[in-house]
């Protein structure tokens, strides 16, 4: 099993500010299978980026994501208020799929 | 635009069966393209796959889980259902249906949740 570790656990920020979200893997994934979604409260998650750099249809471009074998990172340039939310990043490369732990970002 | 909408009873006692449903509208879960899976939360943590079923009736399920888990498909209801047996404190949590693009398991979209507690 892949176990990805999300780094930091929190982050404390403001609107407009950039960030950027780290995601390490035990072991290499697969064709760069890692996905990134965005928890509001209350919500499930939305999927935001896949294959490490591709934006799911609808997001807008201030969210990047990079990275190849274990270590992935997911930036947002300019936070908006709705961006204050718990991220997890998520490995489709093989089974079982997992999840990393999150990291929450608060205002 | 495909929705997704979990059913199922809030509290379930300890060593019975939770047994969830899942609702599909706005596309059909006979799509052989897609893959549906459940994903489960517990409060304040993080998420975990539970597994998933293909239209055909092909599964795969988290070894963590395997031996308690069982997943069927009705085309003729469009749903799909979890079942997990012998349930303990550990399983309360939010359980998620989502659907994936075969062949790969990345979840988009997923339904809203719903909260199943294991209590006497």
């Amino acid at each position: 099993e892949i176990v990805l570790t999300q780094s930091p656990g929190t982050l404390s920020l403001s609107p407009g500010e950039r960030v950027t979200l780290s995601c390490k893997a035990s072991q290499s994934v697969s064709n760069n299978f890692l996905a990134w979604y965005r928890q509001k409260p209350g919500q499930a998650p939305r999927l935001l980026m896949y294959t490490g750099s591709t934006r799911a249809a609808g997001i807008p471009d201030r969210f990047s994501g990079s990275g190849s074998g274990t270590d992935f990172t997911l930036t947002i340039s300019r936070l908006e208020p709705e961006d204050f939310a718990v991220y997890y990043c998520q490995q489709y490369g093989s089974s079982p799929y997992t999840f990393g732990q999150g990291t929450k970002l608060e205002i | 635009q495909v929705q997704l909408q979990e059913s199922g009873p809030g509290l379930v006692k300890p060593s019975q069966t939770l047994s969830l449903t899942c609702t599909v509208s706005g596309g059909s879960v006979s799509n052989i393209s897609h893959y549906w899976s459940w994903i489960r939360q517990p409060a304040g943590k993080g998420l975990e796959w539970i597994g998933r079923i293909h239209p055909t009736g092909s599964t795969i399920y988290n070894p963590s889980l395997s031996s308690r888990v069982t997943m069927s498909i009705d085309t003729s209801k469009n749903q799909f259902s979890l079942k997990l047996n012998s349930v303990t404190a550990a399983d309360t949590a939010v359980y998620y249906c989502a659907r994936a693009p075969k062949p790969i398991h990345l979840f988009d979209p997923w339904g809203q949740g719903t909260l199943v507690t294991v209590s006497s």
